[in-house]
């Protein structure tokens, strides 16, 4: 079964360094995005990515985020400079066709700034 | 008053019980309502979902939309120790906002064999 993979599971940083993190989409996929889960809080909506843009992204998203495609295979979500309440689950997730009811996730990856 | 409001438990059943984890919401523009279903260090994983109001069935799960109410329900029949995990409801409004989820905090489940 076709599955969304993140690299690393566990990253951690010291506050202020710059972290990126990647994620290999579904290969069909087109529409890409990342969410995150700070323990204990409810997973939030930070952007979405289509065709090379950001099609929409959370207030979260400020000018610390920045998400790219580099190569046609990986979706990277870069953090400039890590505060410790960016320590969260980031989850990468994948949809074909743009449907939220069509979208894997994939396993997270668990960031903690230090 | 939050979005999407759900009961994070722990819930604790014996096998074989009928399990109903709910989540009320406030956004009535809301039309597509998804549960999903994580186990620990794992992402979420869609379970079902329904398109605005009613019910939708499969298998051992019965998901139950009731619009007017907002409010929506996951029924687990015949629950296994397998079905532990934590269950997450999440919505998403109409074409325009159809790329986005809000979701509920998680309700935790426990199924004892």
């Amino acid at each position: 079964e076709p599955e969304v993979t993140q690299t690393p599971s566990h990253q951690v940083t010291q506050m202020g360094q710059e972290v990126i993190l990647r994620c290999v989409p579904i290969s069909n996929h087109l529409y890409f995005y990342w969410y995150r889960q700070i323990l204990g809080q409810k997973v939030e909506f930070l952007v979405s990515f289509y065709n090379n843009e950001i099609s929409e992204k959370s207030e979260i998203f400020d000018d610390q985020f920045s998400v790219e495609r580099p190569d046609g295979s990986n979706f990277t979500l870069k953090i400039r400079s890590t505060k410790l309440e960016d320590s969260a689950m980031y989850f990468c997730a994948s949809s074909q066709q743009g449907a939220v009811t069509e979208a894997f996730f994939g396993q997270g990856t668990r960031l903690t700034v230090v | 008053q939050k979005e999407v409001e759900q009961d994070p438990g722990p819930l604790s059943v014996p096998e074989g019980a009928i399990v109903s984890l709910n989540c009320t919401y406030s956004n009535s523009a809301f039309q597509y309502f998804m549960w999903y279903r994580q186990y620990s260090r794992k992402g979420p994983e869609l379970l079902m979902y329904t398109y605005s109001s009613g019910n939708k069935e499969d298998g051992r799960f019965t998901a139950q939309v009731d619009k007017s109410s907002k409010y929506i329900s996951l029924f687990i029949r015949d629950s296994q120790p397998s079905d532990s995990a934590t269950y997450l409801c999440a919505m998403s409004g109409g074409a325009g906002n159809n790329r986005k989820l809000i979701w509920g905090l998680g309700t935790s489940l426990a199924v004892n064999p």
